[in-house]
C-alpha cells in the first residue's frame, strides 16, 4: 500500500500567519493527490484535488504544490475558521490511503 | 444541491451484522462512482471501498482490513448506496461517511475526486 507520512501533525499558529503542511508518498503517486479539511464532528471537506487544482467554493488562501513524492497545502493569511484538522489521500492506487492528519489550532 | 444521507449505524455485538444505507438526492447518483470512509473515534480517516457504475459494471474495490467481510451494493433506482458489513470486530468502530465521486479529467488524467460526503454515521462493535 502507498502509504503517506503528513507533517507536522499538530500546528500552533496565528490569525494572519502562513502555514505550510506536507504530506509525502512512499512512492511515486504523479498528481493523485487531494486534500482535505475536517472540523470537529463534521465530514471532511475537499479543498484541493489532482494536486494543486482548488475545489469550487474553497477561499483562495488555499493554495497547493507538487514536487515529486512531496505535497504541500499552504494557508496564506489564516483565518478563525481554518483551525481545523487537514488531511491528504492518495488516489493514484487502490486502496486509497490518507495522512495521519494535521491539526492547526489557535497559539 | 447534492445530499448524502446515511442511516443504519448502531450497537452491534463482536461477530455480528449490520447494513448501513445511503441515500442522494440532487445528483444523478447512477453516473458516479461511490465510496465508502470510516473514522474510529479520535483517529485519521480510513478509505474502506469503492463501487463504480453501471459503464463500469458495479465493479468493487476493497481495503484489505474489511476485504471478506464488507460488500459495497448500490441501487441506483433508488438512488441508495449500502454498505453490509458481517463478522464486525471491534476495530471496526467508526463513523461511516458514504462519499460521491466525481471523475474529473486533467490534461488527460482521470482523477477521482471525493467531493460530497454525507454527515456520517456510528457503528460501535461491542459486547
Amino acid at each position: 500500500d502507498i502509504q503517506l507520512t503528513q507533517s507536522p501533525s499538530f500546528l500552533s499558529a496565528s490569525v494572519g500567519d502562513r502555514v505550510t503542511i506536507t504530506c509525502r508518498a512512499s512512492q511515486g503517486i504523479s498528481t493523485y493527490l487531494a486534500w482535505f479539511q475536517q472540523k470537529p464532528g463534521r465530514a471532511p471537506n475537499l479543498l484541493i484535488y489532482a494536486a494543486s487544482t482548488l475545489q469550487s467554493g474553497v477561499p483562495s488562501r488555499f493554495s497547493a504544490s507538487a514536487s515529486g513524492t512531496e505535497f504541500t497545502l499552504t494557508i496564506t493569511g489564516l483565518q478563525s475558521e481554518d483551525f481545523a484538522t487537514y488531511f491528504c489521500l492518495q488516489h493514484n492506487k487502490y486502496p486509497l490511503t490518507f495522512g495521519g492528519g494535521t491539526k492547526v489550532e489557535i497559539k | 444541491e447534492v445530499q448524502l444521507v446515511e442511516s443504519g449505524g448502531g450497537l452491534v455485538q463482536p461477530g455480528g451484522s449490520l447494513r448501513l444505507s445511503c441515500g442522494v438526492s440532487g445528483s444523478t447518483f447512477s453516473d458516479h462512482y461511490m465510496d465508502w470512509v470510516r473514522q474510529a473515534p479520535g483517529k485519521g480517516l480510513e478509505w474502506v471501498g469503492r463501487i463504480r457504475d453501471k459503464a463500469n459494471s458495479f465493479t468493487t474495490e476493497y481495503a484489505a482490513s474489511v476485504k471478506g467481510r464488507f460488500t459495497i451494493s448500490r441501487d441506483d433506482s433508488k438512488n441508495s448506496l449500502f454498505l453490509q458489513m458481517n463478522s464486525l470486530k471491534t476495530d471496526d468502530t467508526a463513523v461511516y461517511y458514504c462519499v460521491r465521486v466525481t471523475l474529473i479529467t486533467i490534461f488527460g488524467a482521470v482523477h477521482g475526486a471525493l467531493e460530497f460526503w454525507g454527515q456520517g454515521t456510528l457503528v460501535t462493535v461491542s459486547s
